[in-house]
């Protein structure tokens, strides 16, 4: 099952700052986040293991709260490069295959 | 740099004909995937193989096969192209254990 992801579509402002969910009804052990760029393949962004912890790549960040199931990816001050499309892939083992939501498309303007 | 690459970007297929996707990596991965990517509907695992001439069914199996005769290659065959497979189709691999998955620039089929 897909997990799912909120807001459906973000549109954001240079320098305002957004927050994507990703929710899964199990169990999970990993997060990963992917950004897709019109026309470009999907490019890792980040992985959140089970345990809560949150990483930062820049001015992204993420959280996994396991127990809760669903993690956020935060965008801090956005710049026109972060618009695409934000898929997470979620995964319930370690060797698992991922499974991803439908994503959201996120446009940052001038 | 990992390099995914997909042996076509465009293809258009007639109903009933047997299509190959090829992918190519050139990392040494152990791990690659097949998914298909449709407006609204995000990204679909169709197939995935952790090893030469092993494959797992992902959550889209039907109506598609995949060969694995080789580590660096993977290949999605549509046995019988139909118009609902009209779709973009990405191939990604990772190492074996690996968490990050790179993906192919993708391949946009028509099928008419």
């Amino acid at each position: 099952q897909q997990p799912v992801q909120s807001p459906q579509a973000v549109i954001l402002r240079e320098g305002e700052d957004a927050v994507i969910n990703c929710s899964s009804s199990k169990a999970l052990y990993s997060v990963h986040w992917y950004r897709q760029k019109h026309g470009e393949a999907p490019v890792f962004l980040m992985i959140l293991l089970k345990g809560g912890e949150q990483k930062g790549h820049e001015k992204i960040s993420a959280s996994f709260n396991e127990k809760k199931q669903q993690s956020s990816l935060y965008l801090t001050a956005s710049q026109l490069s972060y618009s695409g499309t934000y898929f997470c892939g979620t995964a319930t083992g370690a060797n698992s295959k991922l499974t991803f939501g439908k994503g959201i498309t996120l446009s940052v303007r001038p | 740099d990992v390099k995914v690459t997909q042996s076509s970007r465009y293809l258009v297929k007639r109903t009933g004909e047997k299509v190959f996707l090829e992918c190519v990596q050139d990392m040494d991965h152990e791990n690659m995937f097949w998914y298909r990517q449709d407006p609204g509907l995000g990204l679909r695992l169709i197939y995935f193989s952790y090893d030469v001439k092993m494959k797992e069914k992902g959550d889209i199996p039907e109506g598609y096969s995949v060969s694995r005769e080789k580590k660096e290659r993977f290949s999605l065959i549509l046995e019988s192209a139909s118009t609902n497979q009209t779709s973009m189709y990405l191939c990604a691999s990772s190492s074996q254990g690996g968490e990050t998955q790179y993906f192919g620039p993708g391949t946009r089929l028509l099928v008419l």
